[in-house]
């Protein structure tokens, strides 16, 4: 079956650093991948979309020069927080399409603590 | 506004029992949706999918029903088993970004209970 990998699984870094996240998929390519934030206790919100060889498509309110996202390749797309603030802080997870068609594939998460 | 929501923050369920997940959504237009299962600081699991096209999706112990005048659909677990314990999600297709825009209710947490 479809598999995305995404690393690290967990990070902390100090305020003011960047992190950078990545996504994997590992049997398919994925044309489109998606970028999502979770807040405890919250949904996921889409952050933005990420599409190969193009700039990704940000959703409302997510700050484009904060969360820069680059998708070079057909199976691999990163996120970078740069600057990171303690406000930052959550659990990142990324997704692609599967190649069932039905559905999407997500990562495994990575949970980012700003110090 | 949420345009998907699930209003049962949590349920509890005897083991070999039925669960049923409840989903509504307010956008006439969305047109698929999905059902996910998240555990703790994993990602999402895709469960099991449904058009409006369709009123009920089978996969065997998941069944997803859609009522699409009530703009509701619900997730059946049949037996439940304590593995099922998680968070469900319910999500939309949004109507912009057709076809790869989703829109996740806040999900339901699900304890089965041997």
């Amino acid at each position: 079956g479809a598999v995305v990998s995404q690393h690290p699984s967990r990070v902390i870094c100090k305020s003011g650093t960047s992190v950078k996240i990545e996504c994997r998929s590992l049997d398919f390519q994925a044309t489109t991948m998606f970028w999502y934030r979770q807040f405890p206790k919250q949904s996921l919100m889409l952050m933005a979309t990420s599409n190969e060889g193009s700039k990704a498509t940000y959703e409302q309110g997510v700050e484009k020069d904060k969360f820069l996202i680059n998708h070079a390749s057909l199976t691999l797309s990163t996120l970078t927080v740069t600057s990171a603030h303690p406000e930052d802080s959550s659990f990142y997870i990324c997704s692609a399409r599967g190649w069932t068609g039905d559905g999407y594939t997500f990562g495994s998460g990575t949970r980012l603590t700003v110090v | 506004d949420q345009q998907v929501k699930q209003n049962s923050p949590s349920l509890s369920v005897q083991e070999g029992r039925i669960s049923i997940l409840n989903c509504d959504y307010t956008n006439s237009m969305f047109d698929y949706f999905l059902w996910y299962k998240k555990y703790p600081a994993e990602g999402p699991t895709f469960l099991i999918s449904i058009s409006s096209i369709k009123d009920k999706n089978e996969d065997g112990r998941f069944t997803v029903f859609l009522n699409k005048s009530a703009k509701h659909l619900s997730l059946h677990i049949v037996p439940s088993q304590p593995g099922d314990s998680a968070v469900y999600f319910c999500a939309a297709r949004g109507e912009r970004n057709y076809g790869q825009n989703f829109v996740f209710g806040p999900g339901t947490r699900l304890s089965v209970l041997p």
